[in-house]
C-alpha cells in the first residue's frame, strides 16, 4: 500500500517567494494533519482537516500560511511570501479518525528559504 | 513550561544494555500517550502505545503514572538498530486530535 506521499521533498527557494507543498494522503484516511519541525521547537501542529473541511488552523503562524484540501486525495500549504524563519521540515500525516492512535507520516519536505 | 517534556540526551549505550527514557506531561486532561520513532532524516512512526496498566511489546516496555505525569519507555537488549529519536507523544483528550510532541530523546547504540 502506498503510504503519505508529499511533493516535492525538498525545496530550495528565496525570500518572498511562493512555496507550495504538496500531500496525498492514504486512501480512505479522512484526517489530515500538517505539521511542521524544527531542532528548536520539535514538531508543531499547524493545522488539521476532518473530511475535507479545516478544523482548527490555530498552529498556522501567521496569513503568510495557507492551506486547502480541495478534494479527499490531495492538500497543499502555501507559504507566500516565504521567509528565512520558514526554513523547517514540513510533514503531512493522515489517520482514519480523529484522535486514532496511529497518525501516519508522509517522508516530508525539507524547506530552505535563503 | 513545554506541555511535553523530554531529555535530548544523547544517550550513547552499548550494545546489550538497558535504556530508560521518561517523559512528563502539564495537562493533567491528557487521555491518550504514545512513543514515536523518528530515524535520521525520516519521518516519526508509531512505537507504541501506551496504556494505564502498561504494555510490552518485545524488547519494549512502556509505563504510564498518571499520579506524577510521566510516561517511560524501557528498551532492553539495545540493538544497534535501535539508534534514532524517541517522541514521546500525549494527546490532550479523549477524542480530539491535538496530539503534542516532545522534542524528542536521541538514544545511540554503540557497537
Amino acid at each position: 500500500d502506498a503510504g503519505v506521499i508529499q511533493s516535492p521533498r525538498h525545496e530550495v527557494t528565496e525570500m518572498g517567494q511562493e512555496v507550495t507543498l504538496r500531500c496525498k494522503p492514504i486512501s480512505g484516511h479522512n484526517s489530515l494533519f500538517w505539521y511542521r519541525q524544527t531542532m528548536m521547537r520539535g514538531l508543531e501542529l499547524l493545522i488539521y482537516f476532518n473530511n475535507n473541511v479545516p478544523i482548527d488552523d490555530s498552529g498556522m503562524p501567521e496569513d503568510r500560511f495557507s492551506a486547502k484540501m480541495p478534494n479527499a486525495s490531495f492538500s497543499t500549504l502555501k507559504i507566500q511570501p516565504s521567509e528565512p524563519r520558514d526554513s523547517a521540515v514540513y510533514f503531512c500525516a493522515s489517520s482514519d479518525r480523529a484522535g486514532a492512535d496511529t497518525q501516519y507520516f508522509g517522508p516530508g519536505t525539507r524547506l530552505t528559504v535563503l | 513550561r513545554k506541555e511535553v517534556e523530554q531529555d535530548p540526551g544523547p544517550f550513547n549505550v552499548p550494545e546489550g544494555a538497558t535504556v530508560a527514557f521518561n517523559c512528563t506531561y502539564s495537562n493533567s486532561a491528557s487521555q491518550s500517550f504514545f512513543w514515536y520513532r523518528q530515524d535520521c532524516r525520516k519521518e516519526p512512526k508509531l512505537l507504541m502505545s501506551v496504556y494505564s496498566s502498561g504494555n510490552e511489546d518485545g524488547r519494549f516496555t512502556a509505563q504510564l503514572n498518571r499520579a506524577s505525569q510521566y510516561i517511560s519507555l524501557l528498551i532492553r537488549d539495545s540493538k544497534l538498530s535501535d539508534s534514532a529519536t524517541y517522541l514521546c507523544v500525549v494527546n490532550r483528550g479523549s477524542g480530539t486530535y491535538k496530539y503534542i510532541f516532545g522534542t524528542g530523546t536521541r538514544l545511540k547504540v554503540l557497537a
